[in-house]
């Protein structure tokens, strides 16, 4: 079946630390999202990719950076410059210039220790 | 800039009833869409049903449906014969069709949704 999947679902970082969040998809979409969510505040874009090799920051990308070096991968990392990183992180697809919704992953919960 | 608002943060409906989730938006664009998504306890977001602003039906998906009121930028979300697997969160969200952002979402805070047995 073709999806979206977030890994790892639950992650935690010592302060100071970078961590890699995956989000691999098998729709052959071309454009890739990354949302953070926190209580009461829904949710905000990090960075988005149209294309491979192309993307762009969202209105929350201080202290996160992505690649896109392959159309079915997006992953997104969280740099200690980041000075709150524990929140809910979700990726999602969607086919380029279709205005369908978009497909989403799991999520991964990521907590500072 | 858009914004869409959500005014009920929680809402409760009985099993089998009908219950209406709000939804507003500004915008000075024509052409846009209008999404609902449904975020259940394992937090995987699930589109419920999507309007398109040309369009003047109102969308229906099985016993999910919309009131799109263009004039008045509402958008409310209507669930009949409510199921207990229908207690969510509830997210509304927008998105303009054209200019460079066209594919970002505006969402909502969303509406949390019980439904009583």
């Amino acid at each position: 079946d073709g999806g979206i999947t977030q890994s790892p679902k639950y992650l935690f970082r010592k302060e100071g630390q970078n961590v890699t969040l995956s989000c691999e998809q098998n729709l052959n979409h071309d454009a890739m999202y990354w949302y953070r969510q926190d209580p009461g505040q829904g949710l905000r874009l990090i960075y988005y990719s149209q294309i491979v090799n192309d993307f762009q920051k969202g209105d929350i990308a201080e202290g996160y950076s992505v690649s896109r070096e392959k159309k079915e991968s997006f992953p997104l990392t969280v740099t200690s410059a980041q000075k709150n990183p524990t929140a809910f992180y979700l990726c999602a697809s969607k086919e380029q210039d279709i205005n369908y919704g978009y497909t989403f992953g799991s999520g991964t919960r990521l907590t500072v220790v | 800039a858009q914004t869409v608002t959500q005014s009920q943060p929680e809402m409760s409906v009985q099993e089998a009833e009908t219950v209406t989730l709000s939804c507003t938006y500004d915008t000075s664009e024509s052409d846009y869409y209008l999404f609902w998504y449904k975020q259940p306890p394992s937090r995987q977001m699930i589109l419920v049903i999507r309007q398109e602003a040309y369009k003047q039906q109102n969308a229906t998906e099985n016993r999910f449906s919309v009131n799109f009121q263009k004039a008045a930028k509402s958008f409310s979300l209507k669930i009949s014969d409510s199921q207990l697997g229908d207690a969510a969160m509830y997210f509304c969200a927008y998105r303009r069709t054209k200019g460079g952002n066209n594919r970002k979402l505006i969402w909502g805070l969303g509406t949390s949704l019980a439904v009583n047995p």
